[in-house]
Parts: C-alpha cells; sequence; structure tokens
C-alpha cells in the first residue's frame, strides 16, 4: 500500500546549524509533498510544499528538495533556532487526495 | 488569515457512547478531511469529503463513523459506540481549488 518513510526520527542540533530530515514515499503517482510542523498540543502547520514538476524550493532559511526518480524528497532548515524544536512530517499525496504522512521527526534545538 | 477551526478542544467520554466532534473549514473551500493521530503516532487519514459525499475512505473508518456537512458551513465526525482505542487527537483539514490541505487545532478524544 501507500506508504511514506521518514528519517531520523530524532535529531538534535545547536543553535545556527543545520537540519536535513528525508523522506522515501512508494506510490509513484505522488505528486505533491507538504513538510508540516507539529508544535506540543497542536494541529500540523504547512510549513512548505513542492509539487512534482520542480525540483527544489526555498523559503528564507527552509528548503525541500524532490527526486522523483528515486522518490525522495528532503526538507533542509539552515541557521536553526530554538523555536525551530518541534515534530516535522512529512507527506505525500496526488492532487487532493488523502495525504499519507511520515512518522515524524523530533528536531530539539539547543542554544 | 482564514483557518479551519474545531470544537471542543476536549471531548471526554464513556465507553459505548456517542460523540460529534465539529469542524468549520475555510469558507470558500470544496474538499474535507478528518485525520486522527493516537498519541507520539503518526497522521492518519480517517475519509475525506467532496461535493456532499465521501470521497475515499480508510480502514480505520469502519460502520461506527459517520460524516456530515449539515449546513454550509459545519462539518462533523460522528463515533457511534466509542472505543478505548478511539483515544487520539481528530484534525478536520480543508482545501479549495489546489492541494494544500489545512488543518485545525484539533480535538482530543479521551474514552474512558
Amino acid at each position: 500500500g501507500e506508504n511514506v518513510e521518514q528519517h531520523p526520527s530524532t535529531l538534535s542540533v545547536q543553535e545556527g546549524d543545520s537540519a536535513v530530515i528525508k523522506c522515501t514515499y512508494s506510490d509513484s503517482a505522488s505528486n505533491y509533498f507538504p513538510w508540516y510542523k507539529q508544535e506540543l498540543g497542536k494541529g500540523p502547520q504547512l510549513i512548505i510544499d513542492i509539487r512534482s514538476n520542480v525540483g527544489e524550493k526555498k523559503d528564507q532559511r527552509i528548503a525541500v528538495t524532490l527526486n522523483k526518480t528515486a522518490k525522495h524528497f528532503s526538507l533542509h532548515i539552515t541557521e536553526t533556532q530554538p523555536e525551530d524544536s518541534a515534530v516535522y512530517f512529512c507527506a505525500a499525496s496526488t492532487y487532493t487526495d488523502k495525504l499519507i504522512f511520515g512518522t515524524g521527526t523530533r528536531l530539539q534545538v539547543f542554544p | 488569515e482564514p483557518e479551519v477551526t474545531q470544537t471542543p478542544s476536549h471531548q471526554v467520554t464513556q465507553m459505548g457512547q456517542e460523540v460529534i466532534l465539529r469542524c468549520v473549514p475555510i469558507s470558500n473551500h470544496l474538499y474535507f478531511y478528518w485525520y486522527r493521530q493516537i498519541l507520539g503516532q503518526k497522521v492518519e487519514f480517517l475519509v475525506s469529503f467532496y461535493n456532499n459525499e465521501i470521497s475515499e475512505k480508510s480502514e480505520i473508518f469502519d460502520d461506527q463513523f459517520s460524516v456530515e456537512r449539515p449546513d454550509g458551513s459545519n462539518f462533523t465526525l460522528k463515533i457511534r459506540s466509542t472505543k478505548l482505542e478511539d483515544s487520539a487527537m481528530y484534525f478536520c483539514a480543508s482545501t479549495g481549488y489546489t492541494d494544500t490541505q489545512y488543518f485545525g487545532p484539533g480535538t482530543r478524544l479521551t474514552v474512558l
């Protein structure tokens, strides 16, 4: 069935360092790949997304890359700050279909 | 900025009782979804809804679950006879003509 794998499950970095989270999807029909940030007790908040016709997208300190051939996509956060600490989920879908979520990465940024 | 809202924020119920979770999607959105997240686990799809009918449902969404859009603004999830394993955060999401899904803050359901 459809599946999204996400690594690592936890990631600890020093403030100012970069963080990279990787996901792999199984459904080759997937064409939309969002990343959500979830803070404790809150709903997932969209932080960046990428569509299959684009290989890379950047928004300030956050970037996402997509390799459709390998079915990989990654989130890159540069110059991390303590407020970046949260759980990050990748997801994959086909247009307005359901989102298939990864298992999440708990990012801790130490001052 | 428009946002998805959900009520209640926390619902405690006894096993076997019915619960209704309510959502108000973003006003011009057309596609509606329910997801759930068991504590410490990933977000799982339950059901999608478009044009007043279910588009797709997961294996979790059995006969105990139902969804309804009773008016032009609310979107509800009903669990007819709750089980202990229904305890989770339930998230509503909506989208318009794009694929970007916006999530509500969630309802924490605790079944005792």
